[in-house]
């Protein structure tokens, strides 16, 4: 079975771009969850959601913004881009609506701003 | 906001050593996890282990919790060149309402062959 995938793998955009990184969930998993990683620290939280609604949000600017599909797949955009916005991406499908349990993270896509 | 954080930051050992990584917490549980990263890759899960659970085993892999001084520790026993990786805990808080998985800054294992 396939896991988590998301995409691109790697980009690179320059400051005030957007920018849409898309993930598909390990099939029968309806909840999504996005993190940034900077380099040399652990993953911060950035959006859960499940059924299509938004379940949990961190503490990011409103440059950044998700959504799910009927599919449960996910898309993660961030506008208006700055240099620390630079970071690997990643995303995480779960089985249940609340964020317990284990994740099962994608490879991530790793956003590079110049 | 972190709520966990590893102990070291880094640490480097001989293959066939173990290697002990610890992580406090500040605020109440309902469980921890720990997950391992391979250079800049995905996370991968490696043990879950609940509030009211004092010991899991998976393995190489030993976790103990302790609630009363918010604190984990993960063991790896005989350590291989391929346990080389980062190495992150997480606390889960669900029980205090929907709250994400937290994760702390991480500690970097080189096992050196």
């Amino acid at each position: 079975d396939a896991g988590v995938t998301q995409s691109p793998t790697h980009l690179i955009k320059t400051r005030g771009q957007h920018v849409t990184l898309r993930c598909s969930p390990i099939s029968g998993h309806k909840s999504v969850s996005w993190y940034q990683q900077v380099l040399g620290q652990g993953p911060q939280f950035i959006f859960q959601y499940y059924e299509k609604e938004e379940r949990g949000r961190g503490n990011f600017p409103d440059r950044f913004s998700a959504r799910q599909f009927p599919n449960y797949s996910s898309e993660l955009n961030v506008n208006a881009l700055l240099l620390g916005d630079s970071a690997l991406y990643l995303c995480a499908s779960s089985l249940t609506s609340f964020i317990v349990g284990e994740l099962f993270f994608g490879e991530g896509s790793r956003l590079t701003v110049l | 906001s972190q709520q966990g954080e590893e102990d070291p930051q880094a640490l480097s050992i001989q293959e066939g050593e173990n290697a002990t990584m610890n992580c406090s917490y500040k605020t109440s549980i309902n469980n921890l996890q720990w997950y391992r990263q391979n250079s800049g890759r995905g996370l991968v899960h490696l043990i879950l282990i609940r509030s009211n659970e004092r010991e899991k085993h998976s393995g190489r892999l030993r976790v103990t919790l302790d609630t009363s001084k918010k604190s984990s520790s993960l063991l790896i026993t005989a350590s291989r060149a391929a346990d080389t990786a980062s190495y992150f805990c997480a606390t889960d808080r669900s029980h205090s309402g929907n709250t994400p998985l937290v994760f702390g800054k991480g500690t970097r294992l080189s096992v050196i062959a």
